[in-house]
């Protein structure tokens, strides 16, 4: 068990709608990043928050946006959905705000998008 | 620009023989490099990196990775296979210029018994 908590672990949703996806990094971490993973892009890098603050910004669409909350919890929210979206999101937590350091990967939400 | 290479899409290898997985980069500077591995239905989980020092790193579950500067290699090995080490196996480099940590597209080792 990796400490990173993602909720919902499933989603299933149509073209045009909205989903938010949560994640808990592990405790006492206080970067956390966002990846898409699908077959054909690969694992992306979408966006990395450090204690509140956008730090890097990696492949994000428009469309797409994050937060980190004062309790260093981080949501992801997907708009506009496509079918394209459908794909495994992942997020990961480290300590510092360094991508030199060990990342800690949660188990990731699989959006489905019909 | 940075990026890294695993040329081959799956390995396989007879449990009890040696395995490599091949991972090739390009950075500029010093390359920070990591290995990951990935179960079914789980996410990444890290088993080794190199920054700097003896080019022989040691990681997790008798995994070990061999950094050669010349041929801009960081490959993955292991003495002996085990079924239980089938898995996705993930080369990164951390991109010395933006700080984001660039993945390879991933390995699919198969170990059979």
């Amino acid at each position: 068990d990796s400490g990173v908590t993602q909720t919902p672990k499933h989603l299933i949703t149509a073209t045009g709608q909205r989903v938010t996806l949560r994640c808990s990094p592990r405790s006492g971490d206080l970067s956390v990043y966002w990846y898409q993973q699908s077959l054909d892009q690969g694992l992306q890098f979408l966006i990395q928050y450090y204690n509140g603050e956008e730090r890097a910004k990696g492949n994000i669409l428009e469309r797409f946006s994050a937060q980190q909350f004062p309790d260093l919890h981080s949501e992801l929210n997907l708009s506009s959905l496509e079918l394209g979206d459908s794909a495994l999101y992942f997020c990961a937590s480290s300590a510092g705000p360094n991508f030199g350091e060990k990342l800690f990967f949660g188990s990731g939400t699989q959006l489905s998008v019909l | 620009a940075q990026s890294v290479a695993q040329p081959e899409d799956q390995v396989n290898v007879a449990e009890g023989n040696p395995l490599t997985v091949k991972c090739t980069y390009s950075v500029s500077g010093n390359p920070y490099l990591f290995w990951y591995v990935q179960y079914p239905n789980r996410g990444l989980q890290f088993l080794l990196k190199y920054i700097t020092g003896d080019n022989l790193v040691k990681g997790s579950y008798g995994f070990e990775a061999e950094f050669n500067k010349s041929q801009t290699s960081f490959h993955l090995k292991k003495p002996s296979a085990l079924v239980s080490d089938s898995a996705l196996y993930f080369c990164a480099v951390r991109d010395g210029t933006t700080d984001k940590l660039i993945f390879g597209t991933g390995t699919r080792l198969q170990v059979f018994p």
